[in-house]
């Protein structure tokens, strides 16, 4: 019972060119992450959207964008891809707080590993 | 922002012993506080968490136990077993803006 699926597993591009990974829930969570991990490191977070609302970490940089077309989807767009941003790159994905302010869970996907050559 | 810090960065124990890893955290806002297990090639999985109002939580060899006052918290894993072995991360969260603070990281080795 696959709950954050992301595809594909493994994703090899050139420098360059341009590459799209993509992931998608089960769970009708609103809110959605795209984190980068680099060997050895933890989760770096790239951005979230709070339903279709987007945000992006202050250091996040230009080259990577991402669209959530739809409560299900959001991918994210490399659109020139180097040799620094070959790592793990992971989709979260959670509900809002709850009525007291408590955060939920976050649920992570198996990951895609992207290679740049 | 928050600063969580996680230590120690690896840790071999020895089957049947128990592992502790800790974490510090620098906002006290902070009221989230959950631990994941990634073993190698795959994402994060929630293992336990534990929110602000509570001091200590058990799941079966897993506990987590956490000091307000002090901004640390720590996962305690007994009758460690070889499957156990994977990279343990911490993570602090406000709530507010959803964001989630990842501490480094501790390797854990269980040496059969």
């Amino acid at each position: 019972d696959a709950m954050v699926i992301q595809n594909p597993r493994y994703q090899v591009t050139q420098f360059g060119k341009p590459v799209t990974l993509s992931c998608s829930q089960t769970l009708n969570h609103n809110v959605m992450y795209w984190y980068q991990q680099k060997s050895s490191q933890a989760p770096k977070l790239l951005f979230h959207y709070y339903d279709k609302d987007f945000n992006n970490e202050a250091d996040t940089p230009d080259n990577f964008q991402s669209r959530r077309p739809n409560t299900s989807f959001c991918f994210l767009d490399i659109r020139s891809p180097g040799l620094g941003d070959a790592a793990m790159y992971l989709c979260a994905t959670s509900r809002d707080v709850d009525r007291a302010g408590e955060p939920y869970e976050q649920y992570f996907g198996p990951g895609t590993r992207l290679t740049v050559t | 922002g928050e600063n969580v810090e996680q230590h120690p960065s690896t840790l071999s124990v020895q089957e049947g012993d128990s592992a502790v890893i800790k974490c510090t955290y620098s906002d006290s806002a902070s009221n989230y506080f959950p631990w994941y297990k990634q073993e190698l090639g795959k994402g994060p999985q929630l293992i336990i968490d534990i929110r602000s109002n509570v001091g200590e939580k058990k799941d079966q060899r897993i506990a987590v136990t956490l000091n307000k006052t002090a901004k640390h918290f720590s996962l305690h894993i007994t009758e460690t077993q070889p499957e156990d072995s994977a990279v343990y991360f911490c993570a602090a969260t406000r709530g507010t803006g959803n964001q989630f603070y990842f501490g480094t990281g501790t390797s854990l080795t269980v040496i059969p």
